[in-house]
């Protein structure tokens, strides 16, 4: 079946450090992808997507390429903040309206 | 504030309790969902109401009873609930017809605690 599978966490950096947080996903279909974060006591936020291949989504310093050949859409960022720190949430959409298949999360730490 | 407020914030109840958790958003989105989040779990789509209608509900336990009386209103009725239901319940709208490709909108969460 679909699924998306996140690097486990957490991940711990420090600031201002090259940040890349795998996801690869497997559908079969052409799913639209979909990175999402949530930051402590808050519900989840729309980071960034891409609908078709080799689309870059990009958002706050944060990007991601989807890559069908590899079937991944990793999240990165070239110097990562302390504000940064959350778990950030993968996931992909094929032709449903309303499910939304995700991966587990990824909690970020980033140490000043 | 993010559009989509959930109230309360924190429950914690007793087996035999009933309580309701509420939703509410002034976006002017006509879908709306429930969300499960476990520790360490994928996010679990309970229920979705488009244009007030309920179009999903998946394998939820009859213990969870939504309730959608309007586009901007969404309620989940509580009923004998067991330890295992506690986790933090997300409530999210969209815009029907355009669904996960245009994002949701997620509220803060209520953190329940079933004791």
């Amino acid at each position: 079946g679909d699924s998306v599978t996140q690097m486990e966490g957490p991940v711990t950096l420090s600031e201002e450090a090259f940040l890349t947080i795998n996801c690869t996903y497997t559908a079969t279909g052409y799913p639209s992808l979909f990175w999402y974060v949530q930051y402590p006591g808050e519900g989840l936020q729309l980071l960034l997507k891409a609908t078709k291949a080799d689309d870059k989504g990009s958002n706050k310093g944060f990007e991601a390429t989807y890559r069908k050949e590899t079937t991944s859409f990793h999240l990165e960022k070239g110097s990562v903040q302390v504000s940064d720190s959350a778990v950030y949430f993968c996931a992909l959409s094929l032709d449903s309206n309303y499910q939304l298949i995700w991966g587990a999360g990824t909690k970020l730490i980033i140490k000043p | 504030e993010t559009g989509v407020t959930q109230t309360p914030r924190h429950l914690v109840m007793g087996m035999t309790n009933k309580k309701s958790l509420k939703c509410e958003q002034h976006l002017g989105h006509n879908a709306m969902y429930w969300y499960k989040q476990s520790a360490k779990k994928p996010l679990e789509l309970m229920f979705v109401y488009s244009l007030e209608e309920r179009v999903e509900n998946n394998s939820v336990p009859s213990r969870f009873s939504p309730e959608c009386p309007n586009s901007s209103h969404l309620f989940l009725h509580l009923h004998t609930l067991q330890p295992e239901d506690s986790a933090l319940y997300l409530c999210a709208s969209s815009q029907e017809g355009g669904g996960p490709n245009y994002g949701y909108t997620f509220g803060s969460g209520t953190r329940l605690t079933v004791v």
